[in-house]
């Protein structure tokens, strides 16, 4: 099993262009989750899902849109980068109910020039 | 909603000395309490977790923490650390989400640093 898997590790965007992150994983998870890490400040929930074709906000939403089109599956999009984006960014899967144990990506490091 | 606190941002330590990480969480109803640890350039792994039963986890790699309900803590302790221990650890409490569903609430993060 690959576990959490996350397109592309890096990533160099100008103010105003988009684009669209990619988290997979293959353990039949039903929730998934978005989570933006910066200095001192933790890990911070963007979006999640709680099963195919279903998302809702986190903590720090704006200027965020997810999909989850297919289970195993949970986009993430800019849709006009700002340099207050510049961050890492990880996924992870939940059987959600239960535990609440998480399993994650290894990241995707994003700079917003 | 729960919060997690987690004292230090920095902790330095020599090799083969004992460390402790510390954490608070908000809430005495019954949570699920976690220690994840992240090394450089990579995601979080679990550490340990505590759900039910004895108060003191364990971890594979030395490490364990011990729930303490009446302070609402959950410290993480190593007796003898070594080099590669050198990571980031994150404190994570779980949290209800609607449906009933559970979402991690995560501390700051402590970056253990291992001095030769």
């Amino acid at each position: 099993n690959a576990g959490v898997t996350q397109t592309p590790k890096f990533r160099v965007l100008k103010t105003g262009q988009s684009m669209t992150l990619l988290c997979a994983q293959d353990m039949n998870h039903e929730y998934m989750y978005w989570y933006r890490q910066d200095p001192g400040m933790g890990l911070r929930l963007i979006h999640y899902s709680v099963g195919e074709g279903t998302t809702a906000k986190g903590e720090v939403p704006d200027g965020y849109n997810v999909s989850r089109l297919k289970k195993q599956n949970f986009l993430l999009g800019l849709e006009s980068a700002a340099p207050s984006q510049t961050s890492v960014y990880f996924c992870a899967s939940s059987w959600g109910t239960g535990t609440g144990e998480q399993y994650f990506g290894p990241g995707t490091r994003l700079t917003v020039t | 909603a729960q919060s997690v606190t987690q004292l230090d941002s920095q902790v330095p330590v020599f090799e083969e000395a004992p460390v402790e990480l510390r954490c608070n969480y908000s809430s005495s109803v019954s949570v699920y309490l976690f220690w994840y640890v992240q090394y450089p350039n990579q995601g979080l792994q679990l550490l340990l977790k505590y759900l039910s039963g004895s108060t003191l986890v364990e971890s594979i790699n030395g490490f364990e923490a011990e729930f303490n309900k009446s302070q609402t803590s959950f410290h993480l302790r190593k007796p003898s650390v070594h080099i590669s221990d050198t990571a980031e650890y994150f404190c994570a409490v779980s949290d209800k989400m609607i449906q009933g569903a559970q979402k991690l609430v995560f501390g700051q993060g402590t970056r253990l640093t291992i001095n030769p």
